[in-house]
């Protein structure tokens, strides 16, 4: 079973510049997340979906951050415009129920942002 | 507010040590508890999942304990290899389905 998969694995944008980053997760999971982790601070939580439908994005920082779902299968992050402090990894996540179940995680994207 | 801590930030030991690696966090009210091993440029590894209503959970040479009423957790490595070399999260889910990480204990085991 193929696990969690992200593109691009790096990216590297000038402020001002749009980023799009994919996420596939687990086949069968309908629970996608994304999280981010800025230098030298903690994993945190971004936003989550059940299929298509986004369930919680209280962890979104701002309306550059756009997520999509399509079909409930693989997701997109876009940030437009990016800032320099959008720069960090961002990772997906995914889980075939909710509360119980492990979050199994991508490689994460590398995103700089100069 | 949920907060995680990890106590060591790091922490370099000889291979063949026994090591705990320590967890707190500040509500009580949590679903369960997730350990993770992410290693340098790498995405995060699973390693056990404690649900609320247990007290621990074993895989291997490692051992994870939760006291929920204390808000604490430790992850027990025995007889650490090199190989366990990695950053070790980890991470609560308190009511809703996100996960509240800490910031981690960066392990080192020479040989």
């Amino acid at each position: 079973e193929a696990g969690v998969t992200q593109f691009p694995s790096h990216s590297v944008i000038e402020k001002g510049q749009t980023v799009t980053l994919r996420c596939d997760p687990i086949s069968g999971h309908d629970n996608l997340y994304w999280y981010r982790r800025v230098m030298g601070k903690e994993i945190k939580f971004l936003l989550h979906f059940v299929k298509e439908s986004k369930q919680d994005e209280s962890g979104m920082p701002n309306n550059r951050f756009l997520a999509e779902r399509t079909g409930g299968t693989y997701s997109t992050l876009k940030v437009q415009p990016a800032e320099l402090e959008d720069s960090g990894v961002y990772f997906c996540a995914s889980s075939r129920n909710r509360a119980q179940e492990t979050q199994y995680f991508g490689p994460g994207t590398r995103l700089l942002v100069l | 507010k949920q907060e995680v801590t990890q106590i060591p930030a790091a922490l370099s030991v000889p291979e063949g040590e026994n090591l705990v690696l320590n967890c707190s966090f500040t509500d009580s009210a949590i679903y369960n508890l997730q350990w993770f091993r992410q290693d340098p440029g790498k995405g995060l590894t699973s390693l056990l999942l404690i649900q609320s209503s247990q007290r621990e959970q074993t895989s291997g040479r490692l051992n994870a304990s939760l006291d929920k009423s204390s808000g604490r957790s430790t992850l027990y490595i025995a007889a650490s290899q090199p190989g366990d070399s990695a950053t070790y999260l980890c991470a609560v889910r308190p009511g809703t389905d996100k996960l509240i990480f800490g910031t981690g204990t960066r392990l080192q085991v020479f040989p």
